[in-house]
């Protein structure tokens, strides 16, 4: 399997501006996972979906943040309007309810920067 | 609340061994340890399970004391690929809240030649 597939890998925009950051899972799992890393905060959960539906959304910071997950392959993080604030790498992770290891994938993150 | 990780910072010589831990002011119901390297992806190592289970796929070992609600990574024979930020995250009670994963700050592990 390709593993779990980002994009794009680097963002860089004015304040303000629509970002949309992309996610396709590893085909098969069912949970997907939005992750947000700075050297202030750690990495921090911001919303995951089980089956395309969100199931928690508390660390989404602000109404700014919205996710969708239209489908079992694909999702969506959209920031709107930016800020600089805002800069991070931004992780999307995917696993399987089946595993015995309940290990989540990470893909190679987006690295957002808000000018 | 984030769980408090320490060192936050260690340096080793191949070859010597290193604990890391990880403790957490709420009840633990889990606990998943990841490693990632600079400019990469975090990566699973294992996770422990309340009840004693203990799971991963890397000659890493860990223990969870529930009534400390502490757990420990221990790293042996250090090797240079052991270089990376170590990360536990303490996960919910079950179900779908596994996954529901509360990051400590990280370790910086550095291994010398």
């Amino acid at each position: 399997d390709a593993g779990v597939i980002q994009s794009p890998r680097h963002e860089v925009t004015e304040m303000g501006q629509e970002v949309t950051l992309r996610c396709k899972p590893i085909s098969g799992h069912d949970y997907l996972f939005w992750y947000r890393q700075t050297m202030m905060r750690g990495l921090e959960l911001l919303i995951y979906f089980n089956n395309n539906v969100p199931i928690d959304d508390s660390g989404m910071p602000e109404d700014r943040f919205s996710a969708k997950m239209p489908n079992a392959s694909f999702s969506t993080l959209k920031i709107q309007p930016s800020e600089p604030r805002d800069s991070a790498v931004y992780f999307c992770a995917s696993s399987f309810d089946g595993t015995p290891t309940y290990e989540q994938y990470f893909g190679p993150g987006t690295r957002l920067t808000v000018t | 609340q984030q769980p408090v990780q320490s060192p936050q910072a260690v340096i080793l010589r191949e070859g010597e061994d290193a604990v890391i831990n990880c403790s957490s002011s709420k009840a633990l119901y889990s606990v998943h340890w990841y490693r990632q390297k600079h400019g990469e992806a975090p990566v699973f190592l294992m996770i422990l399970l309340k009840g004693g289970e203990q799971k991963g796929h890397e000659k890493i070992s860990a223990s969870f004391n529930e009534k400390k609600q502490q757990s420990s990574l221990y790293l042996t024979a250090s090797q240079l690929s052991y270089s990376g930020t170590y990360f536990c995250g303490t996960g919910g009670a079950g179900g779908t809240s596994y996954g529901k994963l509360t990051f400590g700050q990280g370790t910086i592990l550095t291994v010398h030649p």
